[in-house]
């Protein structure tokens, strides 16, 4: 069974805080690993992809791998409250052809 | 610009009623997905395809089919909606290489 797993929230910070958002998985076998932010009533769109373990930055945003311990997380410095929005883990694996599976997604609230 | 575009943005039918989802990409990508999302349940995969006329069952084809004719359109058939099919309708493509799955707008469905 493959299985991404991601704390619902709402994780609340305030502006200007870092928001550190987690994502674990289930198969060893897991090669990418991508993060989507979701807008209420909108698509996702990506933020960050990393294939690595380290930390891959990208602007106010840092994916972090650790494939030792099958963990993904995202930081966001400087929260804005336009980063509110939901955030999903996408994990794709050597089994999974072109699939991706989808964590159920973390709700982020950045208060002004 | 990766593009992906779908032909609705909103859509009411009836019960029974065959509703034909496009999804249309312009950017020659091999890959390309159907996604239905629904509160609590996250995104889920009905059908994907990696070439014209190739098609594969996702987690959740039951009451769904799919047809690629062309490479760049791939479409979702609901052949006799049902109240249950009430939902966001997701799709994405990407290309063998990149990975990286790229989503339209999405369709949000109600069937009454």
């Amino acid at each position: 069974q493959k299985e991404v797993e991601q704390n619902s929230g709402p994780l609340s910070v305030p502006e200007g805080a870092i928001a550190s958002l987690n994502c674990t998985y289930s198969d060893r076998g897991s090669q990418s690993f991508f993060w989507y932010r979701q807008y209420s009533g909108k698509s996702p769109e990506l933020i960050m992809s990393i294939y690595s373990n380290g930390d891959k930055e990208d602007g106010r945003f840092t994916a972090q791998l650790n494939k030792a311990s099958q963990y993904v997380s995202l930081l966001i410095r400087d929260s804005q409250p336009s980063d509110s929005a939901t955030y999903l883990c996408a994990v794709r694996g050597d089994n999974y052809g072109q699939n991706f599976v989808f964590g159920p997604g973390t709700r982020l609230s950045v208060l002004p | 610009d990766v593009k992906v575009t779908q032909s609705s943005r909103y859509l009411v039918k009836r019960t029974g009623e065959k509703v034909f989802l496009e999804c249309v990409q312009d950017m020659d990508h091999e890959n390309m997905f159907w996604y239905r999302q629904d509160p609590g349940l996250g995104l889920r995969l009905i059908y994907f395809s990696y070439d014209v006329k190739m098609k594969e069952k996702g987690d959740i084809p039951e009451g769904y089919s799919v047809s690629r004719e062309k490479k760049e359109r791939f479409s979702l058939i609901l052949e006799s909606a049902s109240t249950n099919q009430t939902s966001m309708y997701l799709c994405a493509s990407s290309t063998s290489a990149v990975q990286t799955q790229y989503f339209g707008p999405g369709t949000r469905l109600l069937v009454l």
